[in-house]
């Protein structure tokens, strides 16, 4: 596998303000990457994706950023709502057999 | 999208039990499931690759004997955790996608496995 198990780092922001999060991958053959929300005691729920023929990728208020140079990836929220706050983890998807390698993950809080 | 559903959501267990947890794609046939362990405020950390019809593919370090997969149909792939002992505690996540290549795979909502 490629993930490891570290502690979560943190990442505090106030209401209104942008989050960046970001994500270091592992296998510079990856093609494909998400950006997950997991709430607490819940499974990881879509939020965005990337190919990687692509290096930007816009949704409503979430932003993914790819640099294949450096392997890292971003997400960008916008105006961070107290609904936000969770953890966020990354996923490089891995050919053959459509495997998901996640990242660390941040755990993000949002201060009303 | 596409639901995937895992059973049972919390599960107590005595040491030495063997608890079987279920994960189906409810809207969808699913021909390759994913097992996943995490660990509190940890990140997931794939275990095994569940291929309908055939044998699963473990991560390395995944003990296949004390993990068992059964995919069995297209719909329902289950692990059962053998002999559990309180090292074996942890939030288990099943996901499955609707095809190969590019796809999102959808997650199930988790089991919280508590070995005493």
């Amino acid at each position: 596998g490629e993930s490891v198990g570290l502690h979560l780092p943190t990442l505090s922001v106030q209401e209104g303000d942008n989050s960046i999060i970001n994500c270091a991958y592992s296998n510079s053959a990856s093609d494909y990457f998400i950006w997950y929300k997991q709430e607490s005691g819940k499974g990881p729920q879509f939020i965005i994706d990337i190919r990687s023929n692509m290096d930007k990728r816009q949704g409503q208020r979430v932003t993914v950023l790819l640099n294949k140079t450096v392997k890292h990836l971003s997400l960008q929220i916008a105006a961070t709502q107290p609904g936000d706050s969770a953890v966020y983890f990354c996923a490089e998807i891995q050919q053959p057999g459509n495997q998901f390698y996640f990242g660390t993950g941040t755990s993000l809080t949002v201060i009303p | 999208g596409a639901v995937v559903s895992q059973h049972p959501s919390r599960v107590i267990c005595k040491s030495g039990t063997s608890v079987k947890i279920e994960c189906r794609s409810l809207d969808f046939q699913a021909t390759t499931m994913f097992w996943y362990r995490q660990f509190p405020k940890q990140s997931l950390m794939l275990m095994a690759t569940s291929n309908e019809g055939s044998k699963a593919t473990y991560e390395q370090g995944v003990e296949k004997d004390k993990f068992l997969i059964n995919h069995a149909s297209l719909t329902l792939s289950t692990l059962t955790v053998t002999s559990a002992h309180p090292e074996d505690s942890s939030f288990y996540i099943c996901s499955a996608s609707p095809g190969t290549g590019w796809t999102e795979a959808f997650f199930g909502q988790g089991t919280r496995l508590t070995v005493v």
